[in-house]
């Protein structure tokens, strides 16, 4: 089944203490992303990739770390967590270039909470 | 800069009303656009896209979207909203010219009434 797979869905943890959400996707996609969803703000992006090796900042990159080493992979990495990173995060991927017409496919959400 | 803007927040409508949900962008250029919804609980899925010169767009589940060039407008419609339709729905724009970026509007969480 075609599918973007965030790990882990919840998360607590504290101030300072580093983490890695981890995004993978099955589908041979080319473009990656991680959003923030936030309530009365929607959706923000926080770093992209193109392609392995190729990534770049999006909306809301402080405080985050991406890597693309292989295609299906984009990790999302907070160094020194704060309790303004509470949020619900999504991994999503495409074909090719959102400029392309191509549509995101989203994978279930990992619900941080930083205390 | 980009900006997509959703002016309803909240709407309530009982079963078998109309809807329309407001999107408009800020780009004159050529532009990609997308409807989302996302379900209680669950990820964001594609309800539809506009990518030819037809401006009515037709979606899943009986949604439908008409892209306005001369309004900056594409706003989603659906004639007799049930209440499995309840969830939040989000405008997205892409521009054509090679920028990478995929820019949300804030969302419209829509309650249907039994």
């Amino acid at each position: 089944e075609a599918q973007v797979t965030q790990n882990p869905r919840y998360l607590i943890t504290v101030t300072g203490k580093k983490l890695t959400v981890t995004c993978s996707q099955n589908m041979n996609h080319e473009y990656m992303s991680w959003y923030r969803q936030d309530p009365g703000l929607g959706l923000r992006q926080i770093y992209y990739s193109m392609n392995v090796e190729v990534t770049d900042k999006g909306d809301v990159p402080e405080g985050y770390k991406v890597s693309r080493k292989e295609k299906r992979n984009f990790p999302l990495i907070l160094e020194s967590p704060s309790p303004n990173q509470t949020s619900l995060y999504f991994c999503a991927s495409s074909l090719s270039n959102p400029s392309n017409n191509s549509p995101l496919h989203f994978g279930n959400g990992t619900r941080l909470t930083v205390t | 800069a980009q900006s997509v803007s959703q002016h309803n927040h909240h709407v309530i409508l009982s079963e078998a009303a109309s809807l329309e949900l407001g999107c408009n962008y800020s780009y004159g250029g050529t532009v990609n656009l997308f409807w989302y919804v996302q379900y209680p609980g669950q990820h964001l899925q594609l309800l539809l896209k506009y990518f030819s010169e037809d401006p009515l767009v037709k979606g899943i589940k009986g949604f439908e979207a008409e892209f306005i060039k001369s309004k900056f407008s594409f706003n989603l419609r659906k004639p007799s909203v049930q209440w499995s339709d309840t969830a939040e729905y989000f405008c997205a724009v892409s521009f054509l010219g090679g920028y990478q970026k995929v820019t949300f509007g804030t969302g419209t969480k829509l309650q249907v009434i039994p």
